[in-house]
């Protein structure tokens, strides 16, 4: 397994404005991957980061928005670019520790609120 | 592409009763995995319990056990004893061989709540 920590927990920000999401695991993991739960809504997939190489996007995300960075193997943020309403949700880094074979992790999860 | 189908968006269940939650799935794969997760108010994901395509035995995990049917492509979970920390959002997941680029998808979510 992996423990993973993001930051912040929760925010609350003006429309225009960005965020950056941090995740921290406590092992080294090849494949890191950003999820978005709109509010009473399921998991959908935005991006997988893997170390050394540039995230790959989901359908329906694109970089401008969700630019992402993965440093080094136990670290990566997302940042929610110019935010509007509709990017209220919450957003969950997970970490696969096997390389793609079994489960996946989530960390806590940050609440996103634009106003 | 994969679907995944939670048809129950909410279920209730009495204090150490039993409870099944249904998932079914749409894939042409052969190889692949099959999860629950739990989602309580905390937002924190939890998993519950997993079940690779190719095991034809059903996976248990203390009070939870799944009833997977490949050919009907149906995954439930059942909960036995139901205790009130079992009440929470519960997810069903697949994930696509690494060789198939490994995504996880996730059904709807049914809310489980747990009656004292």
């Amino acid at each position: 397994s992996a423990v993973i920590s993001q930051k912040p927990s929760r925010d609350i920000c003006q429309r225009g404005t960005s965020l950056t999401i941090q995740c921290q695991v406590d092992s080294q993991v090849t494949m890191m991957f950003w999820y978005r739960q709109q509010p009473g809504q399921s998991l959908t997939l935005i991006a997988t980061a893997n170390q050394g190489s540039e995230a790959t996007y989901e359908s329906g995300f694109v970089i401008d928005k969700f630019p992402i960075s993965r440093p080094n193997l136990t670290f990566s943020t997302l940042t929610v670019s110019n935010m509007s309403p509709e990017d209220s949700s919450i957003y969950l880094c997970s970490v696969d520790p096997t390389g793609g074979a079994y489960e996946q992790y989530f960390g806590p999860g940050t609440r996103l609120t634009v106003t | 592409a994969q679907t995944v189908t939670q048809s129950q968006p909410e279920m209730s269940v009495q204090e150490a009763e039993t409870v099944t939650l249904s998932c079914t799935y749409d894939t042409s794969e052969s190889d692949y995995y099959l999860f629950w997760y739990k989602q309580p108010p905390s937002r924190q994901m939890i998993l519950v319990i997993r079940q690779e395509a190719y095991k034809q035995q059903n996976a248990t995990e203390n009070r939870f056990s799944v009833n997977f049917q490949k050919a009907a492509k149906s995954f439930s979970l059942k909960i036995s004893d139901s205790q009130l920390g079992d009440a929470a959002m519960y997810f069903c997941a697949y994930r696509s061989a690494p060789w198939f680029g490994g995504k996880l998808i996730f059904g709807q979510g049914t809310e489980l709540s747990v009656k004292p």
